[in-house]
This record gives C-alpha cells, structure tokens and sequence, in this order.
C-alpha cells in the first residue's frame, strides 16, 4: 500500500471573507482551463472554465483569472461561506490533446465560522 | 437531471480477483472518460471514449486494465487480475463536446487486499 501521500496546499478562512486559489501550470500549449470542487466522498464538480484567449471570467460568486504570461490562473470565491470547504482542483487541456485534461495537485480551502 | 451513475459504490476485494466497475454516462453526451484517484498521484486519466469508440488508452496502467463502451450509456472498467496497487477511487465522467468540461460521478472506492 501507500506510505507516503501527498501533502496538499491549505487554504483556511473565515466566513465572509474572499478566497483565491492559485494554480501554476507548465504546458504553454495549454488553452483550455476548468476549475473543479471536490467534497469528501464525491466526485470533482465543474465550477467554471476559461478559454486561452481570455483573461478572466466570471460565475456566481467565483471569477477565474488567467495570465499566460507567467502560466498562472487563479479562482476567487467572494464571501466565502462554510459550504465552500473543499479540495479545489484546477485542470488543463492542451490544444492538440483532443479532451485529455491534466489535473493539478488541488488545494484544501477550509473556511472557519 | 440524473447525473453519471457508477457502480458499485464500494469494492472490497482480494487480490487476484477480477473487478468490474461500471458507468452510467449523462444521457447525450458522446464522450465518457474513466479517472484514477490516488492520494499519491492525484486524478489520472485512464481513458476516454468518443461516441463508444476508445480514443486515448494511453493512460491505462497495464494489459491488467481494460474498458469497453458497449452502447452509448453504458461502460465499464476491468481489472483482472487484481491487486493491492490497484486500491483507489476510480470516477467516470461524461462530457457533451470535445474539450468541454467533464462532469464526474461519484467514484468508486476499490479496496484490494
């Protein structure tokens, strides 16, 4: 079996307050960028998703942001509430890839009352 | 709207066994992908379907692995024989599009001892 796991990045806030997840990526073939929430015992939820040729977008309380220059996007969560306690995972698809996605590691967000 | 549907939840099974996991994709959607879950290496992607027809196997660990789609609601992943490395949670997913954002079920949880 598994000794060793891996040690995900952790994310704590209060109630209330705003969070922002960072993912880096490597693959500046990459175009295509989803971000997924995923809660004890279910599978990865689609949060929202941004297209190479913009810089931002923006959802219900969540807006992701993208910057190719330095190969970075990131999901903010205004007032972040308890139900938002997740690992968050961010997932890229490299344009010649057909629908092969590449999952990064995921951060923990937990948010304290 | 039902979701994707997997079966079983959970699998407790010896190694040696063969296991068969299914899927239930989203009614409509042409493509159906299979993930691997481990805390070691993350979400994986094993393979992935396009109107029935397997596309990219690439991830599949080795000839112990297989998946089939016989009709387009229904898929399923074997491993025979099996063993304890094989313990993770494994997720179907479905999507619409090609490169459209998979959406998940809930795994299931395979333990082999």
């Amino acid at each position: 079996g598994e000794s060793v796991g891996l040690h995900l990045p952790t994310l704590s806030v209060q109630e209330g307050d705003n969070s922002i997840i960072n993912c880096a990526y490597s693959n500046s073939a990459s175009d295509y960028f989803i971000w997924y929430k995923q809660e004890s015992g279910k599978g990865p939820q689609f949060i929202i998703d941004i297209r190479s040729n913009m810089d931002k977008r923006q959802g219900q309380r969540v807006t992701v942001l993208l910057n190719k220059t330095v190969k970075h996007l990131s999901l903010q969560i205004a007032a972040t509430q308890p139900g938002d306690s997740a690992v968050y995972f961010c997932a890229e698809k490299e344009e010649t890839s057909g629908s092969r996605l590449t999952f990064g590691e995921g951060t923990q967000l937990t948010v304290n009352p | 709207d039902a979701g994707v549907i997997q079966s079983p939840r959970h699998e407790v099974t010896e190694m040696g066994q063969e296991v068969t996991l299914r899927c239930k994709p989203i009614s409509g959607h042409d493509y159906l992908f299979w993930y691997r879950q481990t805390m070691m290496r993350g979400l994986e992607l094993l393979i992935y379907f396009n109107n029935n027809v397997p596309i990219d196997d690439s991830g599949m660990p080795e000839d112990r692995f297989s998946a089939k789609m016989p009709n387009a609601s229904f898929s399923t992943l074997k491993i025979q024989p099996s063993e304890p490395r094989d313990s993770a949670v494994y997720f179907c997913a479905s999507s619409l599009l090609e490169g459209g954002p998979p959406h998940f079920g809930n795994g299931t949880r395979l333990t082999v001892t």
